[in-house]
C-alpha cells in the first residue's frame, strides 16, 4: 500500500540557512500533519492543513510556514535555521471522518551546523 | 495543555515474556493511538482505538481505551527480537469538531529484549 513520501530523507544546513521540506500524503488523504521530533523526544505537533487551509496551529516558530497546495501535498519552509531546529521532521496524512487516524511518512532528519 | 504520562519509561526483558505499559492523562481523549518507532524511521501505527472501553488486538498486541477516557494499555504478549523499539502512545484530544485533530504524545516506552 502507498505510504507517505518525505523529502528530502536527510538535509545538512549552515545557521540562518532556509530549508525546504516536501510531504506527499496517502492517495485520498486531505489532511497533513508536521511533527517536529528531537533526539531522544516524542513527536511535538507543528502545523495541520485540511483541504489545503491551516486547520491547526502547535508549537510552530514564526521563522516557520507551511502550506499545502491543490494536490494535497505540503512544504514546510524553515528560515534563519538555528542549531535548536536539528531534528527528525514527520509528515503524517489522514482522511478526516469519524474514525480518523494518522499515519507518519519515514521523514526528514536535518541537521543545522 | 493536554499531556500523556506514559510508563514505564524503558523496559529490559527476556524474549518470550509479556510486556505491558499504558498512558494516562488528566484530559479526556476521543481517540488513541499505539505507534512503534525504530531510530530514525517514522512511527509506525500498530493499534486504533476510538470508543472508550474498546479493547482491540493486532497479533499478539491487545491494546483497551479506557472507560474514563483518559487512559490507555497496550500489551505484547511472548515477545520476539524483532519488538525491540521505542513505543508510543498518542491521543486525539477531545473536541466538539470532527477531522484534522493533532496527536499528543506519550513520552515513549524504550523496549529491549534479551534474547
Amino acid at each position: 500500500a502507498a505510504g507517505v513520501i518525505q523529502s528530502p530523507r536527510h538535509l545538512i544546513k549552515e545557521k540562518r540557512e532556509t530549508a525546504t521540506l516536501k510531504c506527499y500524503p496517502i492517495p485520498r488523504h486531505d489532511t497533513v500533519y508536521w511533527y517536529q521530533q528531537g533526539p531522544g523526544q516524542d513527536p511535538q505537533f507543528l502545523i495541520s492543513f485540511y483541504e489545503k487551509m491551516q486547520s491547526d496551529k502547535g508549537s510552530i516558530p514564526d521563522r516557520f510556514s507551511a502550506q499545502q497546495f491543490s494536490d494535497y501535498h505540503s512544504e514546510l519552509n524553515m528560515s534563519s535555521l538555528e542549531l535548536g531546529d536539528s531534528a527528525l521532521y514527520f509528515c503524517a496524512s489522514s482522511r478526516p471522518g469519524l474514525l480518523e487516524t494518522q499515519y507518519f511518512g519515514p521523514g526528514t532528519r536535518l541537521l543545522v551546523l | 495543555g493536554q499531556q500523556l504520562n506514559q510508563s514505564p519509561q524503558s523496559m529490559f526483558i527476556q524474549e518470550g515474556e509479556d510486556v505491558s505499559m499504558n498512558c494516562t492523562s488528566s484530559s479526556i481523549f476521543n481517540t488513541w493511538l499505539w505507534y512503534k518507532q525504530d531510530p530514525g524511521e517514522g512511527p509506525v501505527l500498530l493499534i486504533a482505538l476510538y470508543k472508550a472501553g474498546e479493547l482491540t488486538s493486532n497479533g499478539r498486541l491487545t491494546a483497551q481505551f479506557g472507560i474514563t477516557r483518559k487512559d490507555s494499555f497496550l500489551n505484547i504478549s511472548a515477545s520476539i527480537p524483532s519488538d525491540v523499539g521505542i513505543y508510543f502512545c498518542a491521543g486525539q484530544p477531545y473536541s466538539l469538531i470532527q477531522g484534522a485533530q493533532k496527536l499528543v504524545f506519550g513520552q515513549g516506552t524504550r523496549l529491549t529484549i534479551n534474547p
